[in-house]
């Protein structure tokens, strides 16, 4: 069995400072592990993802995730803020990384930044 | 990149009636589309899994006769959602294994009045 874990369920943060958005997660297989964005009705778009590679991982709009099976954890970063990363994250497991495997989402973290 | 294009984006149906929801894979074949819903401000759950071909396979909890699920080419998934009411008012997204990646549709927001 599969399961995210997303510590916060809202985090503000001023314009131009670091994010943080936490991820832990249960897996009993060496997992892959995504995130995802997602704006107001709007579909998911995928950041970034590890599958067993790099445990530094980098995605799109200054995005990066870093892989620490020790600590289960998969948390997403960003140096600085920008408005436009206002949304809605969700932190995503597959258990083989296979593909056309189900997808276990995390409860999400919405994303407020402060001008 | 793969795209699923989802349509329609938004539909408003009468309670009892019936709504129709494609997912198409534009630039890919997909053997097997994911079928998800989300309630406000909640999380994305599950609802079934569709392979071309084949019966979907439903998760827990999920009405396999009001919840129709077809898939019967390699670029078209549907689901209809069967004598719709209230309660069925939510936000629907279609996923699809691009063979990198998982892509998915826009969403649907269904609204049953």
């Amino acid at each position: 069995a599969q399961s995210v874990t997303q510590l916060d369920s809202h985090v503000s943060v001023s314009e131009g400072t670091p994010v943080l958005l936490r991820c832990n997660y249960s897996s009993s297989y060496s997992p892959s592990l995504f995130w995802y964005v997602q704006h107001p009705n709007k579909g998911l778009q995928l950041l970034l993802k590890y599958t067993s590679a790099a445990t530094l991982v980098k995605g799109i709009n200054g995005f990066e995730a870093e892989f620490k099976k020790s600590e289960t954890s998969f948390h997403l970063t960003k140096p600085s803020a920008h408005m436009s990363d206002a949304a809605e994250y969700f932190c995503v497991v597959s258990d083989r990384g296979f593909g056309n495997e189900k997808l276990t989402f995390g409860t999400g973290t919405r994303l407020t930044i402060i001008p | 990149g793969a795209v699923v294009s989802q349509h329609p984006s938004w539909v408003i149906c009468k309670s009892g009636t019936s709504v129709k929801i494609e997912c198409r894979s534009l630039d890919f074949q997909a053997t097997t589309m994911f079928w998800y819903r989300q309630f406000p401000k909640q999380s994305l759950m599950l609802m079934a899994t569709s392979n071309e071909g084949s019966k979907a396979t439903y998760e827990q909890g999920v009405e396999k006769d009001k919840f129709l699920i077809n898939h019967a080419s390699l670029t078209l998934s549907t689901l209809t959602v069967t004598s719709a009411h209230p309660e069925d008012s939510s936000f629907y997204i279609c996923s699809a294994w691009t063979g990198l990646g998982y892509t998915f549709g826009s969403g649907t927001r269904l609204t049953v009045v």
